[in-house]
């Protein structure tokens, strides 16, 4: 089946810092792929869209300066959290689809998380 | 817009009974839908999908589902839990045509032995 990887898998950063997480489909070309968080104990939250060459579609309520989300590829997906605070602890985790138009049953497949803890 | 409601944060059920856990999607249109799971400190992976061809739909490790549209209902099952099936479980829901899931509260399911 089809793998996403995410790097790294913990982060601890001083408040301030800014903190890159990768996510890569290693065995599949994804033409989108997506960033959610996730709070202790609750659900993903969808944090923004990403197609490779384009910019990112960001939900409401999620600060685009402040999660950089770049596409660069059809492999590799970053997330940086800029002037990282505590409150932006979190589970952060991607996700990659193979989906074209025309075939939107395409499964979302996720990669294994990142948590970051800002101190 | 689409929502998604898992009844039951917390299921608990001892190893070799039935596994039934609760999901009810709100749309307009009948949706696509999902059911993941997540093992401790790990990303989703996904148990099986309904979209629009057969309304019982057979999954990984034994799980199945069944869409109802009458009832709005996607409710997993598994007719003998392992104590390997303990995990916190997400029910989705996408839009016709989209890819964006709106994943619902979760579910943690416990097995006793």
């Amino acid at each position: 089946g089809a793998v996403v990887s995410q790097h790294p898998s913990r982060v601890i950063c001083k408040s301030g810092t800014s903190v890159k997480i990768e996510c890569r489909s290693l065995d599949f070309q994804a033409t989108t792929m997506f960033w959610y968080r996730q709070f202790p104990k609750q659900s993903l939250m969808l944090m923004a869209t990403s197609n490779e060459g384009s910019k990112a579609t960001y939900e409401q309520g999620v600060e685009k300066d402040k999660f950089l989300i770049n596409h660069a590829s059809l492999t590799l997906s970053t997330l940086t959290v800029t002037s990282a605070h505590p409150e932006d602890s979190s589970f952060y985790i991607c996700s990659a689809t193979l989906a074209r138009p025309g075939n939107p049953t395409d499964t979302q497949y996720f990669g294994p998380g990142t948590r970051l803890t800002v101190l | 817009a689409q929502s998604v409601t898992q009844l039951g944060s917390h299921v608990s059920v001892s190893e070799g009974a039935l596994v039934l856990l609760r999901c009810n999607y709100s749309s307009s249109v009948p949706p696509y839908l999902f059911w993941y799971v997540q093992y401790p400190n790990q990303g989703l992976q996904l148990l099986l999908k309904y979209t629009s061809a057969a309304t019982l739909v057979k999954g990984i490790n034994g799980f199945e589902a069944e869409f109802k549209k009458s009832e709005t209902s996607f409710h997993l099952t598994k007719p003998s839990a392992h104590m390997s099936d303990a995990a916190e479980y997400f029910c989705a829901v996408s839009p016709q045509g989209a890819q964006k899931l709106v994943f619902g509260q979760g579910t943690r399911l416990t097995i006793n032995p």
